[in-house]
């Protein structure tokens, strides 16, 4: 069972922004930055989308963005396109083990 | 160009062992943490085991810790994952990944295709 979690499923329209949340009780640490995001297509593997709360990787556009605030990390796609319909999942990073959340599917309506 | 591919994966039975490999290429290799990340068939994403640049660290989730040991050769620029005991639950593609520095903690910026390991009898 995830110490992360995340809402099932998110949907908006081409255009829209939307937000997933995971809330986990490590991230509650002001100087807590180990949160990561990931974006799954179906039968691929994982990409990375942020890291370290709010960087992106070269490369990721910047309709991408992370952040947090007590105990919850989020994840907001701005401008949604048909691609970014995937699975995402935030990844914490405690002491000597990663726990990823339970994911969320996002649908482009 | 950065790729990692993994290999080692198919059917073995309850109790038996496996080993997977994954090979690096298009970065230095031994600069870098690596981790093993596994997926039961319609489920989300297991973090199962990570090991430093330099190999002298490794760390395993609970739920293998005894049964799967993760290492690494960087003269080979391979990364392996020891799995004994194999239970039906360990059924998942295992993908290795690059993290983005050399110890714990970085986001894993490089992911292989992954190799499906299914325990059955």
């Amino acid at each position: 069972q995830s110490a992360l979690t995340q809402p099932a499923s998110v949907s908006g329209s081409p255009g829209q922004s939307i937000t997933i949340s995971c809330t986990g009780p490590m991230i509650d640490f002001d100087d807590y930055n180990y949160v990561s995001w990931y974006r799954q297509h179906p039968g691929k593997a994982p990409k990375l989308m942020i890291y370290d709360v709010s960087s992106r990787p070269t490369g990721v556009s910047n309709r991408f963005s992370g952040s947090k605030s007590g105990n919850t990390a989020s994840l907001t796609i701005s401008g949604l396109q048909a691609e970014d319909e995937a699975d995402y999942y935030c990844c914490s990073f405690t002491n000597t083990h990663y726990d990823f959340g339970t994911g969320t599917k996002v649908t482009v309506l | 160009e950065v790729q990692l591919l993994e290999s080692g994966g198919g059917l073995v039975n309850p109790g038996g062992s496996l080993r997977l490999s994954c090979t690096a290429s298009g970065f230095t290799f031994g600069t870098y943490a690596m981790s093993w990340v596994r997926q039961a068939p319609g489920k989300g994403l297991d973090w199962v085991s990570g090991i430093t640049d330099s190999g002298h660290y490794t760390y395993h989730a609970d739920s293998v810790k005894g049964r799967f040991t993760i290492s690494r050769d960087n003269f080979k620029n391979t990364l392996y994952l020891q799995m004994n005991s194999l239970r039906a639950e360990d059924t998942a593609a295992y993908y290795c990944a690059k993290l983005n520095g050399p110890v714990a903690g970085y986001g894993m910026d490089v992911w292989g295709q992954g190799t499906t390991v299914t325990v059955s009898s």
